[in-house]
């Protein structure tokens, strides 16, 4: 059973304050990664993917990747109230020749207080 | 604008209804996928298509059916069968290729079983 996992939190920080949310797989073969941000009662939106080891940045998003220790993470730099939703990790995982799927975490819930 | 449509915005299903979400992309992506989500859980797979006439089972098939008969439609039929319906249901594609595979989600369709 390929999994993700996460903190369901919630996470609560303070506005301007970094937002370190994290995630871990199991299956050492994932080689793509991606976060999804998703306001209640709203569907997920794509906002940060990786592939390669190291950082990646995107505005107030850095995404981070260690395959060694199979650990993901989203920064988000001077966290503002509208960033307040819920954070799903997702993994490529291939299951055979052209056969690739996204196995998600639960989420974690990110609450920015002003 | 090009985007993933899902109608209706919400549905409500009798007991032993069959109901059918409809699900469209002008994206030009050959990957579709309906997904569940239920509260504080996590996305599950339902079933996904990477090419015209084509689709597979994903983690929880049970109780529903697909169509795949043009590249932008993947309607969802949530059948009698399905013996606990009510839930968020999420459409998403993707381009198909080897390492990557971003999917992105419609606006989704909320179920209810009265």
């Amino acid at each position: 059973q390929k999994e993700v996992e996460q903190n369901s939190g919630p996470l609560s920080v303070p506005e301007g304050a970094i937002a370190s949310l994290n995630c871990t797989y199991s299956d050492r073969g994932s080689q793509s990664f991606f976060w999804y941000r998703q306001y209640s009662g709203k569907s997920p939106e794509l906002i940060m993917f990786i592939y390669s080891n190291g950082d990646k940045e995107d505005g107030r998003f850095t995404a981070q990747l260690n395959k060694a220790s199979q650990y993901v993470s989203l920064l988000i730099r001077d966290s503002q109230p509208s960033d307040s939703a819920t954070y799903l990790c997702a993994v490529n995982v291939n299951y055979g020749g052209a056969t690739n799927k996204l196995i998600f975490g639960t989420g974690t819930l990110l609450a920015v207080q002003p | 604008d090009g985007g993933i449509t899902q109608s209706p915005k919400y549905l409500f299903r009798k007991e032993g209804q069959n109901v059918t979400l409809s699900c469209e992309q002008n994206l030009n992506h050959d990957a579709m996928y309906w997904y569940r989500q239920d509260p504080g859980q996590g996305l599950r797979l339902i079933y996904y298509s990477q090419i015209v006439n084509d689709f597979q089972k994903g983690d929880i098939a049970e109780g529903y059916s697909v169509s795949r008969e043009k590249k932008e439609s993947f309607p969802l039929t949530v059948t009698s069968a399905q013996k606990n319906p009510t839930a968020f249901y999420l459409c998403a594609s993707s381009i198909v290729r080897g390492v990557g595979n971003e999917q992105f989600f419609g606006p989704g369709t909320r179920l209810t079983v009265l």
